[in-house]
């Protein structure tokens, strides 16, 4: 099975801080994403990689930047915590090509990590 | 991606069917729709796709209208952990690995 880990279930950090938000996925996928989830807003793209030291902003990407060294690790940035930026946080990794089971779109998603920031 | 709509809500008695409806007018030749669903306090699991056929895996059923612009999830035999917020999703073949775009879903709350 494919296994999206995420460095922490809960965090809690002040105005100002810089946050590191980790991600590993063991399935050799080339795609990794960055998601946030708020109540009532759903989940929302922050930024997303389809390859090492390829990155892409998704539709909410202000406050945020990202790392990918090794293809399976996806770090998420906050450079300069803000309470605004208290959500959900989730991971999630895909294969970038076809496969023969048809699945290709199929994205797995980490547990999510709740982050606060006071 | 097309849009999706979905009733923000819907209850089920366990051990009976539940069906999710979902509305994509729009959708064009070479998107699919694709079902995940969010059990609280974690991430969204895959559950089934398709593109014009009816389809079915361990999890679940999806049924598409002849025209393609709705379909249904079906949980045959729906237990309490099926409670979950669910998504439908329309997009396109050539986006494979690219970005989901969720909306924000139909909360199945199934009940003993």
């Amino acid at each position: 099975d494919v296994k999206v880990t995420q460095s922490s279930r809960y965090l809690v950090k002040r105005t100002g801080e810089k946050v590191f938000l980790e991600c590993v996925q063991d399935m050799d996928h080339e795609n990794m994403f960055w998601y946030r989830q708020d109540p009532g807003l759903g989940l929302r793209l922050i930024y997303f990689s389809y390859d090492v030291k390829m990155k892409e902003k998704g539709d909410i990407p202000e406050g945020y930047s990202v790392s990918r060294e090794k293809k399976e690790r996806f770090s998420l940035i906050l450079e300069s915590a803000s309470t605004n930026q208290t959500s959900m946080y989730l991971c999630a990794s895909s294969l970038g090509r076809l496969t023969s089971g048809g699945t290709y779109n199929e994205q797995f998603f980490g547990p999510g990590t709740r982050l606060t920031v006071l | 991606d097309a849009k999706t709509t979905q009733p923000p809500s819907m209850d089920c008695a366990e051990g009976r069917a539940a069906n999710l409806p979902c509305n994509h007018s729009t959708i064009s030749g070479n998107e699919y729709v694709y079902w995940y669903r969010q059990i609280h306090s974690q991430g969204p699991q895959y559950i089934i796709h398709g593109l014009k056929n009816n389809e079915t895996n361990e999890m679940a059923s999806l049924i598409i209208t002849e025209d393609r612009k709705s379909s249904t999830l079906i949980l045959p035999h729906a237990t309490l952990r099926d409670t979950a917020v669910y998504y439908c999703i329309v997009r396109a073949f050539n986006q494979a690995g690219t970005a989901l775009i969720f909306g924000k879903g139909t909360t199945l709350s199934v009940s003993s």
